[in-house]
C-alpha cells in the first residue's frame, strides 16, 4: 500500500513568509508526528496527534510553528514568518497505534519536505 | 550531556568487515529501542527494534544494556549496501516520544 506522503518535496521561501507543509499518513495509522532535521544532525520532535486527543506540542520551537490534523487524516504544519533558522528537512511519520509503555511500534517516515528560507 | 550519545564515524570499512556501533541514552526510564537506517537525503527507515535479551536479523545484531544504558549494532559481512547512517532511537522515559541520536555514518568501500 501507500506510504506516508509529504507535499510539497522541496520549498524555497523568502524570510518572513509563511509556508504550509502537508502530511499524508498511511491509511489506518492513528498516530502521527512531525520531526525536523538540520542539516547533519538527528531528528528533533515537534508535535504528537493521537486520534481525536490534544496534540502533543511540546516540542513546537516557538509560536510561529504550528500544526493541525483532522481526526486520522492529513496534517499540516504551518511555518510563520519564516527565519532563516527555519531551514531544515521536515518529516512525518505515522505508526499504528498508540504508544504503550515497552511498545515497539514502528513509525514509517515520509520522504519529508526541504525547506530552504533565504 | 545528550540524551542519545552516538559517535559520528564516519566508520570506513572494507566489504565483508564486521563492524560495531555503539549508542549511550541517558533516561533509566525508557523502554523501547531501536537502530534506524537513513540513507544520504532520504527519510529514516526502521531497520530493528532491539529487545532485552538482543535479537539478531540476518548479518545484524543489536544488544541492550540496560545497567549501562548502552545499546549496539553489529553488522557482520559488510556489504557496499550498508553504508548508511545508523541512527539509534530511544523512547523518552515512559512516553511515546522517540529521542534520535544524531546517526553514525558507514562507508562500506570495495
Amino acid at each position: 500500500g501507500a506510504g506516508v506522503s509529504q507535499s510539497p518535496s522541496n520549498k524555497v521561501t523568502e524570510k518572513g513568509k509563511d509556508v504550509e507543509l502537508r502530511c499524508d499518513p498511511i491509511s489506518g495509522h492513528t498516530a502521527l508526528y512531525w520531526y525536523r532535521q538540520r542539516l547533519g544532525q538527528g531528528l528533533e520532535f515537534l508535535i504528537y496527534f493521537q486520534g481525536n486527543s490534544a496534540p502533543d506540542k511540546s516540542g513546537l520551537p516557538s509560536d510561529r510553528f504550528s500544526a493541525e490534523r483532522t481526526g486520522e487524516s492529513v496534517s499540516t504544519l504551518t511555518i510563520q514568518r519564516t527565519q532563516q533558522e527555519d531551514s531544515a528537512v521536515y518529516l512525518c511519520a505515522s505508526s499504528l497505534r498508540f504508544y504503550r509503555q515497552g511498545d515497539h511500534n514502528e513509525q514509517f517516515f515520509g520522504p519529508g519536505t526541504r525547506l530552504t528560507v533565504l | 550531556r545528550k540524551e542519545v550519545e552516538q559517535d559520528p564515524g564516519p566508520f570506513n570499512v572494507p566489504e565483508g568487515a564486521t563492524v560495531a556501533f555503539n549508542c549511550t541514552y541517558s533516561n533509566s526510564a525508557s523502554q523501547s529501542f531501536f537502530w534506524y537506517r537513513q540513507d544520504c537525503r532520504k527519510e529514516p527507515k526502521l531497520l530493528m527494534s532491539v529487545y532485552s535479551s538482543g535479537n539478531e536479523d540476518g548479518r545484524f545484531t543489536a544488544q541492550l544494556n540496560r545497567a549501562s544504558q548502552y545499546i549496539s549494532l553489529l553488522i557482520r559481512d559488510s556489504k557496499l549496501s550498508d553504508s548508511a547512517t545508523y541512527l539509534c532511537v530511544v523512547n523518552n522515559g515512559s512516553s511515546y516520544k522517540l529521542i534520535f541520536g544524531s546517526g553514525t555514518r558507514l562507508l562500506v568501500r570495495p
